[in-house]
């Protein structure tokens, strides 16, 4: 069964760069939900979208923006970007809002250097 | 502030035996909690989940049970198998449904099934 792709799985970034990440839900999945897991830490909510709209946002960084797409894949944009941005970056969908329901990725792993 | 805790970083259980896997929340607001699966350079995989008006759910090897009064919720692997060995994470969300809202994680919990 297909699941949830993320793009690219590594990515090496000098800071201040960009970085746009990519996530590509399970057929039929309206809901993403994108989250931040430093070394060492659990995984800290950043921003989700339902139906092309954001939903509910967390401790995403102004430097940050997410959006969804008509085909309902969703990208995070993130600029200016600074050590403590490297992390894995989970992106999870949904078949409507609902955990229970809800497949994550296998993450795409940011390192700024 | 660590909404939901897993104050054990880690376990070692022996094949065949329970696996008894702990986490405490301080937001009372909380009313649905679900457990996750995690495998190295994997995203977290879910389990079961349980809603503040149960006490206990089941599906197969794995009962997760919740008091709400004390804001404590346990997961039981019974029997363990080496394949259960990763890290368990806990978290909690206010409702399932309706929106698409934040899910608080814990810390997680290594899980070790020798044999």
């Amino acid at each position: 069964a297909a699941g949830v792709i993320q793009s690219p799985r590594h990515l090496i970034k000098e800071k201040r760069e960009t970085a746009t990440l990519k996530c590509y839900p399970i057929p039929r999945h309206d809901t993403v939900y994108w989250y931040q897991q430093g070394p060492g830490q659990d995984p800290q909510f950043l921003i989700s979208f339902y139906e092309k709209m954001q939903s509910d946002k967390g401790s995403i960084p102004d430097r940050f923006s997410a959006q969804q797409f008509s085909d309902y894949h969703s990208e995070l944009n993130m600029s200016s970007l600074e050590l403590g941005d490297s992390a894995l970056y989970f992106c999870a969908s949904s078949l409507r809002p609902g955990y229970t329901e809800a497949f994550f990725g296998q993450g795409t792993r940011l390192t700024v250097v | 502030d660590q909404q939901v805790k897993q104050n054990s970083p880690s376990l070692s259980v022996q094949e065949g035996r329970i696996s008894i896997l702990n986490c405490d929340y301080t937001n009372s607001m909380f009313d649905y909690f679900l457990w996750y699966k995690k495998y190295p350079a994997e995203g977290p995989t879910f389990l079961i989940s349980i809603s503040s008006i149960k006490d206990k759910n089941e599906d197969g090897r794995f009962t997760v049970f919740l008091n709400k009064s004390a804001k404590h919720l346990s997961l039981h692997i019974v029997p363990s198998q080496p394949g259960d060995s990763a890290v368990y994470f806990c978290a909690a969300s206010v409702g399932n449904t309706g929106t698409a809202s934040k899910l608080t994680f814990g810390t997680g919990t290594r899980l070790q099934v020798t044999l």
